[in-house]
């Protein structure tokens, strides 16, 4: 199994582009959960996805933030038009029907807003 | 709201030595789970603790759930440097997980 892939690892963009994000989950997983970790405020849930659909979608910071789930095995979460203040790192995590709270990380990207 | 508060924020220490990191809320939980992270990767499941008074030990790492169900710690005996990471606890509420910031931990040789 070749766990929970993000892409890109490292993305250095300038304030006002559009960025997007790509996260693939492990087959068989059904849920999908968009997580942002800065030092500041450690990591914070951005969108929480179960069999596609978007249950909660409340710490999405604001309305240039969006998050779609095609299909059930990948993700994309973009950012349009992208601040200073997006620079963080982004993960996503999948979880099984099985164990719903046995969170399996990607690896994240780094994101860096100029 | 719940507030999550995880201590030391900072921890160093020499191989060899023990330590405690604590996880303290003002809320019950059903229940509680610690990760670890290393340098550039994503959080990593260490344990699930469900009871309270809960003790669970994986090699050197002893878990102990508090037993108001608020609070929790991690005891790591003898430390090697390949515990160095950030230690986060997660109590679960609800569908998703909260992360408290985390414990940095560093292990020198």
């Amino acid at each position: 199994d070749a766990g929970v892939i993000q892409s890109p690892r490292h993305e250095v963009t300038e304030m006002g582009q559009e960025v997007t994000l790509r996260c693939k989950l492990i087959s068989g997983h059904n849920s999908l959960f968009w997580y942002r970790q800065t030092m500041m405020r450690g990591l914070e849930l951005l969108i929480y996805f179960n069999n596609n659909v978007p249950i909660d979608d409340s710490g999405m910071p604001e309305d240039r933030f969006s998050a779609k789930m095609p299909n059930a095995s990948f993700s994309t979460l973009k950012i349009q038009p992208s601040e200073p203040r997006d620079s963080a790192v982004y993960f996503c995590a999948s979880s099984s029907r099985d164990s719903p709270l046995g969170y399996t990380f990607g690896s994240g990207t780094r994101l860096t807003v100029v | 709201t719940q507030l999550l508060e995880q201590s030391p924020q900072f921890l160093s220490i020499q191989e060899g030595e023990n330590l405690t990191v604590y996880c303290n809320s003002s809320s019950v939980f059903s229940s509680l789970q610690w990760y670890r992270q290393e340098p550039g990767e994503g959080p990593v499941l260490l344990v699930t603790v469900v009871t309270g008074g809960e003790v669970k030990k994986l090699k050197r790492l002893t878990f102990q759930f508090g037993d108001a169900r608020k609070d929790s710690s991690l005891h790591i005996t003898a430390a090697q440097p390949g515990d160095t990471g950030l230690y986060l606890c997660a109590p679960v509420s609800g569908y998703a997980l909260n992360f408290g910031k985390g414990t940095s931990l560093l292990v020198t040789p």
